[in-house]
């Protein structure tokens, strides 16, 4: 059963940047991983996406040019760098695994969730 | 871009039946996923495809999805015989095709009265 596991809680000044690692074990890491965040007492927002083998990374239009998904298969990991943050960005930022390979897959294992706080 | 509507509260008494909408154009087109989040934790997929559910998750959990007049474009996701440790948030997910994007409704939070 793949497990994911993400970095500690960051705080960040405005205007810097943030990297959000995410572990997979017990699992081949074969599998689109996402990115969905949670502004505190709000819902849940896909950020984007990627298919460690593929490369390519898939962002939605709100953080086009903010936001870069990497992954790297050596170490079974995945990042997610959020440039230019503001205190709007203060939020809970998960990654989970994708089902299948369509685009049209569940996201049917989380990791536990890193809280971001920006703050002068 | 794609929107999903759902509605903020539901509340249903113990051991009666939850019954959360998620709408959308031509939801019926698109499979729906819905997910259970408490309090402090990250979400939980409940019910995938329209209608598949996990293994771990009680058959209690049921979802459906289908266009036409009836439905008004909507996904559902009921919950039978409610109980207390039911009390969450439930968000639907679909796939836009389009984009290629992953949209995700608003959120509804059931109350178990």
């Amino acid at each position: 059963q793949v497990q994911l596991v993400q970095s500690g809680a960051e705080v960040k000044k405005p205007e810097s940047s943030v990297k959000v690692s995410c572990k997979a074990s017990g699992g081949t890491f074969n599998f689109v991983i996402g990115w969905v965040r949670q502004v505190p007492g709000q819902g849940l927002e896909w950020m984007g996406g990627i298919m460690p083998s593929f490369g390519a990374a898939n962002y939605a239009q709100k953080f086009q040019g903010r936001l870069t998904i990497t992954a790297d298969e050596s170490t079974s990991t995945a990042y997610m760098e959020l440039s230019s943050l503001r205190s709007e960005d203060t939020a809970v930022y998960y990654c989970a695994k994708e089902t299948g390979f369509s685009g049209n897959g569940a996201f049917d294992i989380w990791g536990q969730g890193t809280m971001v706080t920006v703050s002068s | 871009s794609y929107v999903l509507t759902q509605p903020p509260s539901v509340s249903v008494a113990p051991g009666k039946t939850a019954r959360i909408t998620c709408g959308g154009d031509n939801i019926g087109n698109k499979n729906v996923h819905w997910y259970q989040q408490k309090p402090g934790q990250a979400p939980v997929l409940v019910i995938y495809y329209d209608t598949d559910r996990p293994s771990g998750i009680p058959e209690r959990f049921s979802g459906s999805n289908s266009a036409g007049s009836n439905s008004g474009n909507t996904a559902t996701l009921t919950i039978s015989r409610v109980e207390a440790g039911d009390e969450a948030d439930y968000y639907c997910q679909v796939w836009d095709s389009s984009s290629d994007h992953r949209v995700f409704g608003g959120g509804t939070k059931l109350t178990v009265l």
